[in-house]
């Protein structure tokens, strides 16, 4: 059963534009929800965070937008530039599991010069 | 600087044979974490590892084995008993979760990929 679903396997942007990353998960009791950033044969870099009390969190050119009702979170890139290409990975914890994180698929961002 | 290192960064195993994937850490760090990554898969938990002499099972435990005798370092061994080794292994590290439950992320290494012979 996957609790945390990262639906579009990939997403071709133009530099300069937005992306949009959108990530869905099921167990309400998660809040706290992560997006890490990978490049091949790398570990996943930590990007951004939200904790459930909140609804946006801003980084620079990141932005992580969470809908509880809907049970939904999207990270925006703006604007996107060649070297966001990479794997982009949604994660989401529980209070009452600890610290562990919950991982979706993840989705190939490539952004084209 | 500061950071988590696991090496090596390939590994190659035998049929029948252990293998003991090493990970250490100087973010004094509590609590540590082990992940496996499969092709067009999320990373999912082997173990984990609140605090030094203590560790649980994650998701994906069967086939493999941990110690958490020091604080830097949490190892992990690949046993024969996992039939499907091969995948790329990812350790990290992060601050135990608050006591107002106030969570940290974690970090990570570079990461360990392993290959059956």
């Amino acid at each position: 059963d996957q609790q945390v679903k990262q639906n579009s396997p990939s997403l071709s942007v133009q530099e300069g534009r937005i992306s949009i990353l959108n990530c869905d998960y099921t167990n309400s009791m998660f809040d706290y929800f992560l997006w890490y950033k990978k490049y091949p044969a790398e570990g996943p870099t930590f990007l951004i965070s939200i904790s459930s009390i909140k609804d946006k969190n801003e980084d620079g050119r990141f932005t992580v937008f969470l809908n509880k009702s809907a049970k939904h979170l999207s990270l925006h890139i703006v604007p996107s530039q060649p070297g966001d290409s990479a794997v982009y990975f949604c994660a989401a914890s529980a209070r009452e599991y600890g610290n562990k994180l919950v991982f979706g698929a993840g989705t190939i961002l490539r952004v084209k010069s | 600087d500061g950071g988590i290192t696991q090496s090596p960064k390939y590994l190659f195993r035998k049929e029948g044979q252990n293998v003991t994937l090493s990970c250490e850490q100087n973010l004094n760090h509590d609590a540590m974490y082990w992940y496996r990554q499969d092709p067009g898969q999320g990373l999912r938990l082997i173990y984990y590892s609140q605090i030094v002499n203590d560790f649980q099972k994650g998701d994906i435990a069967e086939g493999y084995s941990v110690s958490r005798e020091k604080k830097e370092s949490f190892p992990l061994t690949v046993t024969s008993a996992q039939k499907n080794p091969t995948a790329f292994y990812l350790c990290a590290s992060s601050i135990p979760p608050g006591g107002q439950g106030y969570n940290q992320p974690q970090h990570f290494g570079d990461g360990t990929r392993l290959s059956i012979l």
